[in-house]
């Protein structure tokens, strides 16, 4: 069965630092990966996904991920945070067919500090 | 031009109460999802449709009965609520074919 590990509850960073949110997956086959953000009291926007091909991502938001085989890691970056990027983020696995149901990781919360 | 839609978007009832929330969407798809956030912000499936049909039906209560008049919409009812029921209720729905799902913005029910 899937299952996705976000091993930070909450972060903290400054506003215009850089980001890094970790996500591992456990997954037997062909992993479809996705990162969703959740803004407080809002629901839940599609920021990039993994599928095949190229390894890294380009989301919204200037939002990135790297796909780590490897690894089994699927983290989210971006080079200079903004004060609105304040949210809930989830990573998600998917299996190749559709129809499937994501499972989801426990979330991190993000917080921005000027 | 909304992609997945709920009603309602705050739901507050008493306990033993039986409630309904209403999940459409204008996309197209033809699978539907019902996902349950608890307090810790914890996402899990619920339900599944694809076509009207019902095709997962996770360690629900059967308290909690989905209902796909169509294609567009797939609705949860939920009898006799209880305090645990209180949650976030998202709907998603993606194609057969795609991987994808888009979420509507979710039903805050609370049960006191």
């Amino acid at each position: 069965a899937q299952s996705v590990t976000q091993p930070d509850i909450h972060i903290t960073v400054s506003e215009g630092a850089s980001l890094e949110l970790r996500c591992n997956y456990s997954y037997g086959a062909t992993p479809y990966l996705f990162w969703y953000v959740q803004s407080p009291g809002q629901g839940l926007q599609l920021l990039l996904k993994y599928f095949s091909g190229d390894t890294l991502v380009q989301g919204i938001k200037g939002f990135e991920a790297e796909f780590k085989r490897s690894q089994s890691s699927f983290n989210l970056r971006k080079p200079s945070v903004h004060w609105s990027d304040a949210a809930e983020y989830f990573c998600a696995v998917g299996a190749e067919s559709g129809n499937t149901p994501l499972v989801f990781g426990k979330g991190t919360r993000l917080s921005v500090i000027a | 031009d909304t992609a997945v839609s709920q009603t309602p978007k705050y739901l507050v009832t008493q306990m033993g109460n039986d409630k309904s929330i209403k999940c459409e969407q204008n996309l197209g798809h033809d699978t539907m999802y019902w996902y349950k956030q608890d307090s810790k912000k914890f996402l899990k499936i619920m339900f599944s449709y694809n076509n009207k049909e019902l095709i997962i039906n996770e360690t629900v209560p059967n308290r909690f009965s989905p209902k796909s008049p169509d294609k567009a919409h797939l609705n949860l009812h939920i009898n006799s609520l209880e305090l645990g029921d209180s949650a976030v209720y998202f709907c998603a729905s993606s194609h057969t074919d795609s991987e994808t799902q888009y979420f509507g913005p979710g039903t805050r029910l609370l049960v006191l």
